[in-house]
């Protein structure tokens, strides 16, 4: 079974610029997140999704980020415009079924915005 | 609000040395879940061990073992002769029902030849 897939696995983009992060869920998982780690705030939930409906985005730092989930198999994270202090590796990870369940993540996107 | 802490911001071992990392958890709920996670310099995160707040029992995987204590809230990891492909950021972690996964801020083992 292939893993949580994500792409770009770096990207490097100016201030202002419009960022998409893709995420390919393990196929059967029905939960999918959106984490960021960053140095000072560590792993920080973004927004999770069941069934491809968001659940919870109370993480989302503001209205420049975005996320869509359009089907089972593919979930997008979008930065628009992008700031410096968006840069962080932010990691995708799935999970089938209740809290009880193990997440499997992604190997993340390095994000740098200069 | 359900909180984890990892006090141990670093740690520095020599191989094969005994190393224990510490995780202590605050939730309300009764029935909750704690994992670890490892992650390498490679960056991409590891499920390590789940352990459910019903079962106390001791864990011993090889090298790795865990220590689950609901009297102290603690849920700690220790790493038997240590070697160096040890070296990484080891997160703990805690969820229970209609909660989000709340991770700990990790802690960075290195572990010196």
């Amino acid at each position: 079974d292939a893993g949580v897939i994500q792409s770009p696995r770096h990207e490097v983009t100016e201030m202002g610029q419009e960022v998409t992060l893709r995420c390919k869920p393990i196929s059967g998982h029905d939960y999918l997140f959106w984490y960021r780690q960053t140095m000072m705030r560590g792993l920080e939930l973004l927004i999770y999704f069941n069934n491809n409906v968001p659940i919870d985005d109370s993480g989302m730092p503001e209205d420049r980020f975005s996320a869509k989930m359009p089907n089972a198999s593919f979930s997008t994270l979008k930065i628009q415009p992008s700031e410096p202090r968006d840069s962080a590796v932010y990691f995708c990870a799935s999970r089938r079924g209740q809290e009880n369940e193990k997440l499997f993540f992604g190997s993340g996107t390095q994000l740098s915005v200069l | 609000a359900q909180k984890v802490t990892q006090a141990q911001t670093e740690i520095s071992v020599v191989e094969k040395e005994d190393v224990t990392l510490d995780c202590v958890y605050e939730t309300r709920d009764t029935t909750y879940y704690l994992f670890w996670y490892k992650q390498p310099p490679s960056g991409e995160l590891v499920f390590l061990i789940r352990r459910n707040s019903f079962d106390e029992q001791n864990e011993i995987s090889g090298r790795y073992s865990w220590n689950f204590q609901k009297s102290t809230s603690s849920f700690n990891f220790t790493i038997t002769a240590s070697q160096v492909v040890d070296s990484a950021v080891y997160f703990c972690a805690l969820t229970s029902y209609g909660q989000n996964f709340v991770f700990g801020p990790g802690t960075r083992l290195s572990v010196l030849p």
